[in-house]
């Protein structure tokens, strides 16, 4: 089973709208840390947002909120008012920490956003 | 300006070609990683480091060779005996063990070719 699904392969937005995207992951470890990543076209990996399993508020950076679900094991990631310098691939991630493999990120497959101005 | 450079940002690679791939950090991050992204899909792991000559594999590293011998510097070869090597390769570093929240940043990738 995937351990990060983003079921979105491509998602589209008007300049200066919200856009959801979708991450849901699977574990059974009690302790862990999901990220989202931006990564535009020239290739570089952009760390947006962070939240823990145990944090009780959901996370947000300037424009970017993390929708955290726990229970339904999902870890959206909200974007406001958006701008065209969004248009990039969004990957969600996920850092396990016990079975030894704490030092790892496994990542989903990712989600297309384009802006529309 | 602190941060990661992988250099060279293109590599074409001959068949049957040994290949390295610089990565260098001035963060002062003990942890290095390395990752293969292929069309459509996430980041594999291929080998990563928690402190200087030291280094484990990950999930993909049958094909490729790390060092570790500087904090700075992790290079990763891609040897010959990986048969798909047409990616784009991905360095990261992160400050070291912080539990879950530990972050992972990356430098801006090199695209291998092969010829």
């Amino acid at each position: 089973a995937q351990k990060i699904t983003q079921t979105q392969p491509g998602m589209f937005v008007q300049e200066k709208e919200a856009v959801t995207l979708d991450c849901t992951y699977d574990t059974s470890d009690p302790s862990y840390g999901l990220f989202w990543y931006k990564q535009p076209s020239s290739g570089e990996m952009i760390f947006l947002i962070y939240q823990g399993s145990y944090d009780q508020q959901n996370a947000t950076e300037g424009r970017y909120s993390l929708n955290f679900q726990k229970a339904r094991k999902s870890a959206n990631l909200v974007i406001s008012a958006s701008q065209l310098g969004d248009s990039a691939m969004y990957f969600c991630a996920m850092r396990e920490i016990s079975g030894g493999s704490n030092y790892k990120l496994t990542f989903g497959k990712g989600t297309l956003l384009t802006v529309n101005p | 300006d602190g941060g990661i450079t992988q250099s060279p940002k293109y590599l074409f690679r001959k068949e049957g070609q040994n290949v390295t791939l610089s990565c260098e950090q001035n963060l002062n991050h003990d942890a290095m990683y390395w990752y293969r992204q292929d069309p459509g899909q996430g980041l594999r792991l291929i080998y990563y480091s928690q402190i200087v000559n030291d280094f484990q594999k990950g999930d993909i590293a049958e094909g490729y060779s790390v060092s570790r011998e500087k904090k700075e510097s992790f290079p990763l070869t891609v040897t010959s005996a990986q048969k798909n090597p047409t990616a784009f390769y991905l360095c990261a570093s992160s400050i070291g063990p912080q539990g879950r929240r530990e972050t992972q940043y990356f430098g801006p990738g090199t695209r291998l070719l092969v010829l």
